[in-house]
C-alpha cells in the first residue's frame, strides 16, 4: 500500500482566499483524522470521521474550517477564508481501529502558508 | 490543555549513547503510544503500551508505563545518528462523543539530536 496520500504538499495562498487540502487514507482503515501542527500548539487533533460519518469535530477551530469524507478512499479539509494564523502543517491521518486503541499512520502533511 | 508533556524538550547525545525520554499525562488512559518524526515528514508510529502493561520493548526500544505515577519513558539504546528525529508521546483517552469512542493526544515533543 502506498499509505496515506496528501495533497498539495505545499500551499502558499493569500489572506482571504480558499484553500482545499486533500487526504486518501490507507484502504481498509475506517476511521480518518485531521491534525494541525503549530510550534505553539503542538499537534492538535481537529476532526475525525468513522466510515464516512463525522464524529468528533470539537477540535476545529472555527466556522472557517469545514472537512468532508464523500467516500472511503477521499476527504477534503477546506479552510474558507484562510488567514495568516492559520499556517500550520496539516496532517492526515488514518487507522482500522477506533482512533486511539492501535497505531495511526500519518502522510506526509500538507504545509500551509498564509500571506 | 496537553495531556502528555515530554521531558526533555530537546536532548543532544553521542552515537553509541543511549537516549531517555519522559512524558506525563494528567487523567486515566487506554494506552501510551510513542512516535517518532523526522524533519519535514509526517509522524511514524513506533510503540504503543496498554494500561495494563508495565514494560515494552521492540528493536533497541524500551518503554515503561507507570500508570500510579501517570508516567512513561522510552529508552533508545545504543543511538545512531539516524536516530535524530522528534519524539512524541500520545495518550489514548474517551472522548465524549460516545461509548468505545478514544482519541490521541499528543505531547509537544522531545527534540533528539544524536551527533556522530
Amino acid at each position: 500500500d502506498a499509505g496515506v496520500i496528501q495533497s498539495p504538499r505545499h500551499e502558499v495562498t493569500e489572506m482571504g482566499q480558499e484553500v482545499t487540502l486533500r487526504c486518501k487514507p490507507i484502504s481498509g482503515h475506517d476511521y480518518l483524522f485531521w491534525y494541525r501542527q503549530t510550534m505553539m500548539r503542538g499537534l492538535e487533533l481537529l476532526i475525525y470521521f468513522n466510515n464516512n460519518v463525522p464524529i468528533d469535530d470539537s477540535g476545529m477551530p472555527e466556522d472557517r474550517f469545514s472537512a468532508k469524507m464523500p467516500n472511503a478512499s477521499f476527504s477534503t479539509l477546506k479552510i474558507q477564508p484562510s488567514e495568516p494564523r492559520d499556517s500550520a502543517v496539516y496532517f492526515c491521518a488514518s487507522s482500522y481501529l477506533a482512533g486511539g486503541l492501535n497505531e495511526q499512520f500519518f502522510g506526509p502533511g500538507t504545509r500551509l502558508t498564509v500571506l | 490543555s496537553q495531556q502528555g508533556e515530554e521531558d526533555p524538550q530537546a536532548l543532544s547525545i553521542q552515537e553509541g549513547e543511549n537516549a531517555t525520554m519522559n512524558c506525563s499525562y494528567k487523567t486515566s488512559i487506554n494506552n501510551l503510544q510513542w512516535y517518532r518524526q523526522n524533519s519535514g515528514r509526517g509522524l511514524v508510529h513506533l510503540i504503543l503500551i496498554r494500561s495494563n502493561e508495565r514494560e515494552k520493548h521492540s528493536g533497541r526500544l524500551r518503554v515503561t508505563l507507570d500508570t500510579s505515577k501517570k508516567s512513561s519513558s522510552l529508552l533508545i539504546t545504543a543511538s545512531r545518528a539516524a536516530d535524530t528525529a522528534s519524539y512524541f508521546c500520545a495518550t489514548a483517552q474517551p472522548t465524549y462523543s460516545g461509548a468505545g469512542s478514544y482519541q490521541l493526544t499528543f505531547g509537544k515533543g522531545t527534540k533528539l539530536s544524536v551527533i556522530p
